[in-house]
C-alpha cells in the first residue's frame, strides 16, 4: 500500500519568512495530494490540493509543487503569521482505492513574533 | 463553519456501555468517512461508506460499528470500549469515493473510563 513520509516533524520560523513542508510518497499510482492544517482541538481543515496532472498550484500566501518523477511534494507557506502555527498534514490517494487518504505523520509549524 | 456536524463533542463512558456518534452533512455528499486520531497523530481511516453502502473496513474491531441510515447520516455505534479506543473521533465526507476532496467535521472526543 501506500506510504508517505513527511518532513521536518517540526519547524520554527520567525513572522514573516518563509515555510517548506516536504513529503515523498511510495505508490506512482496515487494522483492526489491535499494539504490540511490542524489547530489544537479542532478539525483538520483542507488548505490546498494539487492533482498529478499539474506541477504547481498557489493560493494566496500558499503553494503546493509536486514533482512525479521523484515523487515529491511541498507545502510553501511565505510570509508566515502567527496564525499560521498549526500541524499540517500531507496526504495521498490512489485511484481505485476508494479515495482512501494516506497521511504523513505531521509537521509542527510555530510561527515566532 | 462546519458544513459536517458531528455530535457530541465530548463523549465519556465505561467499558460496559453502549453509545453511538452521530454525523451529519448536506453538502449532497455521497461518500462518507470515519477515522480515528489520536494526540499527536494523523488520522487514521477506519471506514469508507459510498451510495450508503459499507465499501472499506480496515479491519477495525467489531465493537465499532457503523451505519448509514441515508446520504447525509453516518453513525458509528460503540459497545464494550477499550482504555486505548479513547481518541478523537472524525467524520469527513467527499462528492463520491472517487479521488475527491474530503471535508472533516470537528470530531467527538472520546474518553474510556
Amino acid at each position: 500500500g501506500e506510504n508517505v513520509e513527511q518532513h521536518p516533524s517540526t519547524l520554527s520560523v520567525q513572522e514573516g519568512d518563509s515555510a517548506v513542508i516536504k513529503c515523498t510518497y511510495s505508490d506512482s499510482a496515487s494522483n492526489y495530494f491535499p494539504w490540511y492544517k490542524q489547530e489544537l482541538g479542532k478539525r483538520p481543515q483542507l488548505i490546498i490540493d494539487i492533482r498529478s496532472n499539474v506541477g504547481e498550484k498557489k493560493d494566496q500566501r500558499i503553494a503546493v509543487t509536486l514533482n512525479k518523477t521523484a515523487k515529491h511534494f511541498s507545502l510553501h507557506i511565505t510570509e508566515t503569521q502567527p496564525e499560521d502555527s498549526a500541524v499540517y498534514f500531507c496526504a495521498a490517494s490512489t485511484p481505485g482505492g476508494g479515495n482512501k487518504l494516506t497521511f504523513g505523520t505531521g509537521t509542527q509549524l510555530k510561527v515566532e513574533l | 463553519d462546519t458544513e459536517v456536524t458531528q455530535t457530541p463533542k465530548h463523549l465519556v463512558m465505561g467499558m460496559t456501555n453502549k453509545k453511538s456518534l452521530k454525523c451529519e452533512q448536506h453538502m449532497g455528499h455521497r461518500a462518507m468517512y470515519w477515522y480515528k486520531q489520536k494526540a499527536k497523530k494523523p488520522p487514521e481511516l477506519m471506514f469508507v461508506y459510498s451510495y450508503e453502502k459499507l465499501s472499506i473496513n480496515e479491519s477495525v474491531p467489531s465493537r465499532f460499528s457503523p451505519e448509514c441510515p441515508n446520504s447525509s447520516l453516518l453513525n458509528l455505534h460503540l459497545h464494550a470500549l477499550q482504555p486505548e479506543d479513547s481518541a478523537l473521533y472524525l467524520c469527513a465526507s467527499s462528492r463520491d469515493s472517487r479521488v475527491q476532496p474530503q471535508h472533516f467535521g470537528d470530531g467527538t472526543r472520546l474518553s474510556i473510563l
